[in-house]
């Protein structure tokens, strides 16, 4: 299957910092990538779904500011998390589909575990 | 919520037992897939059914999806502890969003 790269694969950060985590499709085009969030031994939560060359839409109560999203390319999706609090420490976690083909499998990177202390 | 629900929640069975797993969704979809989670890692897809297509076979995998409930279950034969893991559905709308389900963490005893 296809492969998509999630950088880092975890941070630790102070309070009030920013992080960036990436998202990279390696050897596939992806129109739409999507952010979830997942908190441990829950399920994942979709943030937002992020297009390529256009605004991210945001999941109703996920803070637009907080969680920057750039999809600049039709290959990298970045989530920026600003500011960071303790309370944003969360295991979060890209996908990526395809824009060609009748597929609508989506491939999910493996995942960025942030700690913000 | 955008959630769908899974149970049960919690799953264990011995070795060489099948599994079964429910899952609901709450809106029309255009498929739903199955994906599989090792505890603090990524997703592995599994398998997708068509929201025109009833049942799906894939090796030990067994998938039905009944679009008049709104709900699929996840059949595992002849389970192996290497199937140990937490197990999600996730629906796509039309909308093209995938909303996971709650999730059923299932432990498969040698």
């Amino acid at each position: 299957g296809a492969v998509v790269s999630q950088h880092p694969s975890w941070v630790i950060c102070k309070s009030g910092t920013s992080v960036k985590i990436e998202c990279r499709s390696l050897d596939f085009q992806a129109t739409t990538m999507f952010w979830y969030r997942q908190f441990p031994k829950q399920s994942l939560m979709l943030m937002a779904t992020s297009n390529e060359g256009s605004k991210a839409t945001y999941e109703q109560g996920v803070e637009k500011d907080k969680f920057l999203i750039n999809h600049a390319s039709l290959t990298l999706s970045t989530l920026t998390v600003t500011s960071a609090h303790p309370e944003d420490s969360s295991f979060y976690i890209c996908s990526a589909r395809e824009s060609t083909g009748s597929s609508t499998e989506a491939f999910f990177g493996q995942g960025t575990r942030l700690t913000v202390v | 919520s955008q959630q769908g629900e899974e149970d049960p929640q919690a799953l264990s069975i011995q070795e060489g037992e099948n599994a079964t797993m429910n899952c609901s969704y709450k809106t029309s979809i255009n498929n739903l897939q199955w994906y599989r989670q090792n505890s603090g890692r990524g997703l592995v897809h599994l398998i997708l059914i068509r929201s025109n297509e009833r049942e799906k076979h894939s090796g030990r995998l067994r998938v039905t999806l009944d679009t008049s409930k709104k709900s699929s279950s996840l059949l595992i034969t002849a389970s192996r502890a290497a199937d140990t893991a937490s197990y999600f559905c996730a629906s796509l709308t039309g909308a093209n969003n995938l909303f996971f389900g709650t999730g059923t963490r299932l432990t498969v005893i040698p």
